[in-house]
């Protein structure tokens, strides 16, 4: 059965930083694109930022550029997302995805996890 | 800076009903268009990808259609697990705003 398990989520102090992982288990992430995207009550989904297969070509919305990091361990079938400079407008439920393909435009999220809440509050 | 609308924001249906929501997009898209199933306390789930292509393992009661900038996810005949907001999703261009998701249309059943 295809997994993936984020962690890290919490408390999160303003300008502070989180990192979140996802587990990928049951298929091989390898090959795929992957992205993290989070909801929020009031703006619906957003999508946070994509990886590719490789980890050669990695993008992020306006939202999180310069302030968070995305990165992969395909050895470990791991996805990483270090949050730094975090804002209030940061908290949400964040989502790691894998792609249909192996890179991230173009392809939908096929394969969601439960998610992992961030809370930024003083 | 491309994006989304979808219409209506609230539905109210009865079990067995043809439902259709529509995604507008405010520049013509290629057919990399996605929608997503975002049910109370489960993860999202794929529906459709490429515009009307079924995501396996997807009822086929669900079906999507459209090109250039107006794309249709269609319900053909409501049931109660069906409860759920749907996002229509764009992944034709990341900047400046990314793969951009539609603010969601939530299907509620009478």
């Amino acid at each position: 059965e295809v997994q993936l398990l984020e962690s890290g989520g919490g408390l999160g102090q303003p300008g502070g930083s989180l990192r979140l992982s996802c587990t990928v288990s049951g298929f091989s992430a390898g090959p795929y694109a992957m992205s993290w995207v989070r909801l929020t009550p009031g703006e619906g989904l957003e999508w946070v930022s994509g990886i590719s297969a490789t980890g050669g070509s990695r993008h992020y919305a306006d939202s999180v550029q310069g302030r968070f990091s995305v990165s992969r361990d395909n050895s470990k079938n791991t996805l990483f997302l270090q949050m730094n400079s975090l804002r209030a407008d940061d908290t949400a439920v964040y989502y790691c995805a894998s792609h249909l393909g192996d890179y991230y435009e173009g392809t939908a999220l096929s394969h969601w996890g439960q998610g992992t809440l961030v809370n930024v509050s003083s | 800076d491309l994006q989304l609308t979808q219409s209506p924001t609230f539905l109210f249906a009865s079990v067995g009903d043809r439902v259709t929501i529509t995604c507008r997009a405010s520049q013509a898209l290629s057919n990399n268009l996605a929608w997503y199933q975002k049910a109370p306390g489960r993860a999202p789930k794929l529906l459709i990808y490429a515009t009307s292509t079924l995501q396996s393992g997807v009822s086929s009661r669900f079906s999507g259609s459209g090109s250039g900038t107006e794309f249709t996810l269609t319900i053909s005949s409501l049931q109660p697990e069906d409860l759920a907001t749907y996002y229509c999703q764009q992944l034709n261009s990341y900047p400046p705003r990314g793969f951009t998701f539609g603010p969601g249309t939530k299907v509620n059943i009478k």
